[in-house]
């Protein structure tokens, strides 16, 4: 069955520098949530998105910013870059109305 | 291989009697066990975690879990239901093992009727 994709698995920043994490979520699922999981910390949920539209937000900085496409994938955009933004970034998608909240594997960020 | 299991997709319960959500869990090595609530549309949020000590653990809105080694279990229960308690929970484990892996179960909605 059809997963949650992340992409890049893994990526190697320097500081000040930005990135770009994309993902896509299962076919027909319409909400996507980003979660970001520091070394040795729980996951703190950012952003999430219901039909490509914000639908909640979290703890995301400023230096931060994400948004759902037609195709409902979504990408997640960092600027100035800060070692302290080194984590494993994950998203999640699901179907409103419907229980199951798959997530994806996660793309580890590390900023250097 | 790791894995969190939430075997009920739904729980149905009425205000004012006691409820359990179940979750079990398979890890190699020693589990850190979490369970978070979402609301619709809403991120996930924290309610408790066992880490290590007392297998009765406490947390937020008068929800507890019961760690239990011999059944790898982590049931949340909460003595009296509120209709606001409605909403999806997850129960989610971390290896010590493989420390940056965070495991989620798939949620079982808990509907709480007046």
């Amino acid at each position: 069955a059809a997963g949650v994709i992340q992409s890049p698995r893994h990526l190697i920043k320097e500081k000040r520098e930005t990135a770009t994490l994309k993902c896509y979520p299962i076919p027909r699922h319409d909400t996507v949530y980003w979660y970001q999981q520091g070394p040795g910390q729980d996951p703190q949920f950012l952003i999430s998105f219901y039909e490509k539209m914000q639908s909640d937000k979290g703890s995301i900085p400023d230096r931060f910013s994400a948004q759902q496409f037609s195709d409902y994938h979504s990408e997640l955009n960092m600027s100035s870059l800060e070692l302290g933004d080194s984590a494993l970034y994950f998203c999640a998608s699901s179907l409103q109305g419907e229980v199951g909240y798959t997530f994806g594997s996660g793309t580890r960020l590390t900023v250097v | 291989a790791q894995s969190v299991a939430q075997p009920e997709d739904q729980v149905n319960v009425a205000e004012g009697n006691p409820l359990t959500v179940k979750c079990t869990y398979s890890v190699s090595g020693n589990p850190y066990l979490f369970w978070y609530v979402q609301y619709p549309n809403r991120g996930l949020q924290f309610l408790l975690k066992y880490i290590t000590g007392d297998n009765l653990v406490k947390g937020s809105y008068g929800f507890e879990a019961e760690f239990n080694k011999s059944q790898t279990s982590f049931h949340l229960k909460k003595p009296s239901a509120l209709v606001s308690d409605s909403a999806l929970y997850f129960c989610a484990v971390r290896d010590q093992a493989d420390f940056n892996k965070f495991y989620f179960g798939s949620g079982t909605k808990l509907n709480v009727k007046p």
